[in-house]
């Protein structure tokens, strides 16, 4: 069954906190995504990664960083967390990276920072 | 910066009603086009893809696109009350393989 795994669903924490949401697939695949969900905002990108260590910014990635070690696991950091990254923020995955190919998303984490 | 728009930002339709949702992309490379569908408290799940002028229907559900308007529709025919959702329309990044989703339509069948 083909799956990505978010880690964890809810999470709270301070301004200033530093914050690790986690993310696993089990279908071998290459590129892996971090996106956030705000209300009327639609998904946007913050990074993209193609491989272990291979790291690209998307849209809106300040004030976040990404860690691939391993291609199964990618890792967003927020290292003091701001109030406006409260979100919910959605891992997801792909063969290889095309825009033509199927993204599979993750459950989601639901991050408020206060 | 590219920009995917959908209309309208809410529906409501009858249940056994038919839903019609609209999606236009700003960049004049765009040449397909996906659909997503996310469920209150879920994660998006592909729903349908076109990658071709013209129609493509899977059970309840058909796709239009129009490539020369850089248009897409989404319509559901006897809508059902598990068919609430959020739709996300996405379309390729010019200049890069990522997509760029809309805001979304939230549909809502009433019983």
């Amino acid at each position: 069954d083909m799956k990505v795994t978010q880690m964890p669903r809810y999470l709270i924490k301070r301004m200033g906190e530093n914050v690790l949401l986690e993310c696993g697939q089990d279908m071998s695949h290459e590129t892996m995504y971090w996106y956030r969900q705000d209300p009327g905002l639609g998904l946007q990108l913050i990074y993209i990664s193609y491989d272990v260590d291979s790291n690209s910014e998307g849209d809106i990635p300040k004030g976040y960083r990404v860690s691939r070690k391993k291609r199964e696991h990618f890792s967003l950091i927020l290292d003091s967390a701001k109030t406006n990254q409260t979100s919910v923020y959605f891992c997801a995955s792909s063969l290889q990276g095309a825009s033509a190919e199927t993204l599979y998303f993750g459950s989601g984490t639901r991050l408020t920072v206060l | 910066q590219q920009k995917v728009q959908q209309s309208p930002e809410s529906l409501i339709v009858p249940e056994g009603g038919m839903a019609s949702l609209n999606c236009t992309s700003s960049d004049r490379n765009v040449d397909y086009f996906w659909w997503y569908r996310q469920h209150s408290g879920k994660s998006p799940k592909m729903l349908m893809s076109i990658f071709s002028n013209g129609e493509k229907e899977e059970g309840r559900f058909t796709v239009h696109l129009n490539k020369a308007s850089l248009h897409t529709s989404l319509h559901i025919r006897d809508s059902q009350p598990s068919d609430s959702a959020l739709y996300l329309c996405a379309a390729p990044s010019s200049g890069s393989w990522q997509l760029i989703f809309g805001s979304g339509t939230q549909l809502t069948v009433m019983p």
